[in-house]
């Protein structure tokens, strides 16, 4: 596609239940993050994968969080036993490259997450 | 460990007036630094960046920004803001070496007021 997708755009769930959310990023993108944004707060970094490296995981917030990424295509982030501090907006992004020269990164418009 | 630091979480400003939003950062090497802009219900999407060359680099709407490696700062101003700036702002760092990840601040909330 022309842009970064993510599904669902909302997700309302309950306390406990495990929520999974997709990553579709620009074809040809090596890189790829997600980040977490709190209502009125900044991004907060979660993972990186970058091509076939092993992916930068220094950002998940506890052993809940998890990711996956097959090859340079799509990546789903799983929350297991969902907190109510887990409702946030989850941004995906892509690059060239990483972060390197020239490389810009293109967000998703995200998926917001609310935890009942 | 590379961080940034944006001082101020929301600035006000009457339209026509100039503005100064700022980032530090720190980190053990060099890197390449960004300014990405959220628009009240759109997504982010990148501002200006500098890479290397020139330290002062500009956007098509009129912001600027500097990087200063002494102050590891790379503050953004434009000297008359419209309406349409009204948005959040987020610098961003991105280390020259060992995966390239890009780090954000926590954001500076621009509001301009007529």
């Amino acid at each position: 596609g022309a842009g970064v997708s993510q599904s669902p755009s909302n997700k309302v769930t309950e306390k406990g239940k495990d929520v999974e959310l997709r990553c579709d990023p620009i074809s040809g993108h090596t890189a790829l993050y997600w980040y977490r944004q709190r209502l009125g707060q900044g991004l907060e970094f979660l993972i990186y994968f970058q091509g076939n490296s092993a992916p930068d995981k220094s950002g998940l917030p506890s052993d809940r969080f998890s990711a996956e990424r097959t090859g340079e295509s799509v990546s789903t982030l799983t929350i297991q036993r969902t907190q109510q501090e887990d409702s946030a907006v989850y941004l995906c992004a892509s690059s060239l490259e990483g972060g390197g020269p020239g490389g810009e990164l293109f967000f998703g418009e995200g998926s917001r997450l609310t935890v009942l | 460990a590379q961080s940034v630091t944006q001082l101020d979480s929301q600035v006000p400003v009457f339209e026509e007036a100039p503005v100064e939003l700022r980032c530090n950062y720190s980190s053990s090497v060099s890197v390449y630094l960004f300014w990405y802009v959220q628009y009240p219900n759109q997504g982010l999407q990148l501002l200006l960046k500098y890479l290397s060359g020139s330290t002062l680099v500009e956007s098509i709407n009129g912001f600027e920004a500097e990087f200063n490696k002494s102050q590891t700062s790379f503050h953004l101003r434009k000297p008359s803001v419209h309406i349409s700036d009204t948005a959040e702002y987020f610098c961003a760092v991105t280390l020259s070496t060992g995966g390239f990840k890009t780090i954000f601040g926590a954001g500076t909330r621009l509001f301009v007021k007529a």
